[in-house]
């Protein structure tokens, strides 16, 4: 299975911009890059996700680098709301094509009012 | 629209007690259907997998079993409970994959809080 590592934590002030890294580099040729988020005693949800090209969406940005190995999710104006553990996942399929998100440890981002 | 329900949301147990929680996803056929736990401080760690009904691949050797009995039903299962399987459990679903280039994106139930005593 691919593997992800992340900072166990960051630090962002309010409104400013966020650059949360993960590194992969063993990842495959079709392993898409997915993020997403938990708050404090909630499930995860999804965040973001992309293959090989910088994706945006309403809640943040993926920069994917030029060889996949790393990427970084951008989150272009931090609120308080923001703070919770990030997760950076390769998606993996089993021996039969299965899909299955494995998330590690993931950053816990705390925003300083 | 789709929405998945797991219950119950807290539950405190003795040591070598039973276990069930279970989880329905509904608005959706055939979905792929997951169990996380969440340990005090750490990561999600997937537990078991299941791609349609009685279909369940159990991810690391544990106390715990997994049931589909209907398409949109998942149970998590311990005949004795340890101190160990205190945590956050996390039932999720995504559509059913193809083994082509599908991000799957997960969607995750309300979690249930497990206290083992």
């Amino acid at each position: 299975d691919a593997k992800t590592t992340q900072p166990n934590s960051m630090e962002s002030n309010e409104e400013e911009p966020v650059h949360l890294p993960c590194n992969h580099s063993t990842i495959s040729g079709t392993d898409y890059i997915h993020w997403y988020r938990q708050l404090p005693s909630q499930g995860p949800e999804y965040v973001i996700h992309g293959l090989t090209s910088n994706v945006n969406n309403r809640m943040a940005s993926l920069a994917i680098a030029e060889d996949r190995k790393s990427s970084t999710l951008i989150l272009h104006r931090a609120t308080l709301r923001d703070a919770a553990v990030y997760y950076c996942i390769l998606r993996d399929l089993d021996g039969f094509g299965n899909e299955k998100l494995t998330f590690g440890t993931g950053t816990r981002l705390t925003i300083i009012p | 629209s789709q929405t998945i329900h797991q219950w119950p949301a807290t539950l405190v147990q003795p040591v070598g007690s039973p276990l069930s929680l279970e989880c329905t996803v509904e608005g959706t056929s055939n979905p792929n259907l997951y169990w996380y736990r969440q340990a005090a401080g750490r990561g999600l760690q997937l537990l078991f997998y299941s791609i349609g009904i009685d279909q369940i691949s159990s991810e690391v050797p544990q106390n715990l079993s997994a049931s589909r009995p209907q398409d949109r039903q998942f149970i998590l299962s311990s005949k004795k409970l340890l101190l160990s399987d205190s945590g956050f459990y996390l039932c999720a679903w995504s559509v059913r994959g193809t083994g082509g280039p599908l991000p799957g994106e997960l969607f995750f139930g309300e979690g249930s809080r497990l206290t083992v005593l």
